[in-house]
């Protein structure tokens, strides 16, 4: 069964700092793997999607990696601001386009 | 542009009463559509997706149930409500040839 994991659970950093967020998964046979972002008491924004046989994906400040062998990826957020305060969530796309999600990072940058 | 609604936006209701969320999607044809479950401080749990009418699939046993009468519709009912159905109701879409799921703006149910 894919369990997907998500570390730091909570993360609080001065506006400006350069951050990462990882996300693990323990069966490596995804189709892609994706990030979101959550505002409180809302849905989910797609942020960057990474196929399996892609290394990784960059949009403006973001920037995600995945290394399917050893299960691993990361998002790193450049210069953070205070609008980037979210929980951050990682999801693995399994067969049949079922997403597996992992629990989330909630994301606090002071100003 | 395709957009997806869900509602009612928030809903409170007593153990044992009925449920019927509503999900519908525009600016598409045939897409796949989802069911997950947020409960608190935990990820979100796929409960049912749909690939056409009709077509339902379960991923785990519960006290709901899922119906897709059109095309861009797709509900999301209960016959009794249980306190543990509280949670943050979120439906989704996708084509199937491009797979990025896009999400609803979610329901947050409190059964009490």
């Amino acid at each position: 069964k894919q369990e997907v994991t998500q570390i730091p659970a909570a993360l609080s950093v001065p506006e400006g700092e350069n951050l990462v967020l990882n996300c693990s998964f323990t069966d490596s046979a995804i189709y892609n793997l994706q990030w979101f972002r959550q505002d409180p008491g809302k849905g989910l924004t797609s942020l960057l999607l990474i196929q399996s046989s892609q290394r990784e994906q960059t949009s403006g400040r973001l920037n995600a990696s995945l290394d399917k062998s050893s299960g691993r990826s990361t998002l790193y957020i450049a210069a953070s601001q205070p609008g980037d305060s979210a929980t951050y969530l990682c999801a693995v796309r399994l067969q049949g386009n079922k997403l597996v999600f992992g629990a989330g990072t909630i994301l606090r940058v002071k100003s | 542009s395709q957009t997806i609604h869900q509602w009612p936006a928030t809903l409170v209701q007593p153990v044992g009463s009925p449920l019927s969320l509503e999900c519908t999607v525009e600016g598409t044809s045939n897409p796949n559509l989802y069911w997950y479950r947020q409960a608190a401080g935990r990820g979100l749990q796929l409960l049912f997706y749909s690939v056409g009418i009709g077509q339902i699939s379960s991923e785990v046993p519960q006290n709901l149930s899922a119906s897709r009468p059109q095309d861009r519709q797709f509900i999301l009912s209960s016959k009794k409500l249980l306190l543990s159905d509280s949670g943050f109701y979120l439906c989704a879409w996708s084509q199937i040839e491009i797979h990025t799921q896009y999400f609803g703006p979610g329901t947050r149910l409190t059964v009490l």
